[in-house]
């Protein structure tokens, strides 16, 4: 299978403690990207990399949120002292950059890791 | 305001029919691009289809068609001969230009919850 891989699929934590969530994006995308979805909502854009280099983030991601992409492949997400409003689909897609325009790179999800934070 | 409008929560379609899901957006930027992904219940996006703002024709993709106006600020996707495996969320996204400092990530609407009767 060639597609986005994210694991866990399913993360139930205690509030106060750190998760980790990993992401492999489709092998030879360039692109990733962290979205976080919270029920009744469309996904809501993290945070992006450009091979290793993190060009963009949200004012979503707090302090207590850090990504990295260390080799410019796969990536993680990790939150530290979680709150319960953290509870969330956690959604990582990939794109390969285009020459031209990139309006209509077309971003590739993962099956997303659902987080509940009790 | 919200960049992207889906007005409707919920649609019912029988099984064979075809049926429309709106999507508005808001944009000051005369180049973007705009994508409608499909979520089943499993939670993971799928790319349906692609239009961009300077495309002459409304984008086809086997059974899914957009009905782009421009001048209305609408990109509703139209699914023919529905079948049961229709059934799922579907959400509108738009890209805007790089000119908007937003080139990269998706903002996505709030989706509309299609089910598809036998």
């Amino acid at each position: 299978d060639t597609g986005v891989s994210q694991d866990p699929r399913h993360k139930i934590t205690k509030r106060g403690q750190n998760v980790t969530f990993r992401c492999d994006p489709i092998s030879e995308h360039n692109r990733l990207y962290w979205y976080r979805q919270t029920l009744g909502q469309g996904p809501e854009f993290l945070t992006y990399f450009q091979n290793e280099a993190q060009l963009e983030k949200s004012r979503l991601l707090s302090d207590r949120f850090s990504a990295e992409r260390p080799k410019g492949s796969f990536s993680t997400l990790e939150i530290q002292r979680t709150e319960q409003g953290d509870s969330a689909m956690y959604l990582c897609a990939s794109s390969l950059k285009y020459r031209g325009t990139s309006l209509k790179e077309t971003q590739y999800f993962g099956p997303g890791t659902r987080l509940l934070v009790l | 305001a919200q960049k992207i409008t889906q007005t409707q929560p919920g649609m019912f379609v029988q099984e064979k029919e075809a049926v429309t899901l709106d999507c508005t957006y808001d944009t000051s930027d005369q180049s973007y691009g705009l994508f409608w992904y499909k979520q089943p219940s499993s939670g993971e996006m799928i790319f349906l289809i692609y239009q961009g703002s300077y495309d002459e024709q409304n984008a086809t993709e086997g059974r899914y068609s957009l009905n782009f106006q421009k001048a209305r600020k609408s990109a509703n996707l139209v699914i023919s001969a529905s079948q049961l495996g229709d059934s799922a969320m579907y959400f509108c996204a738009m890209r805007e230009a790089i000119s908007s400092g937003s080139a990269r990530q998706l903002t996505f609407g709030s989706g509309t919850q299609l089910t598809v009767l036998p």
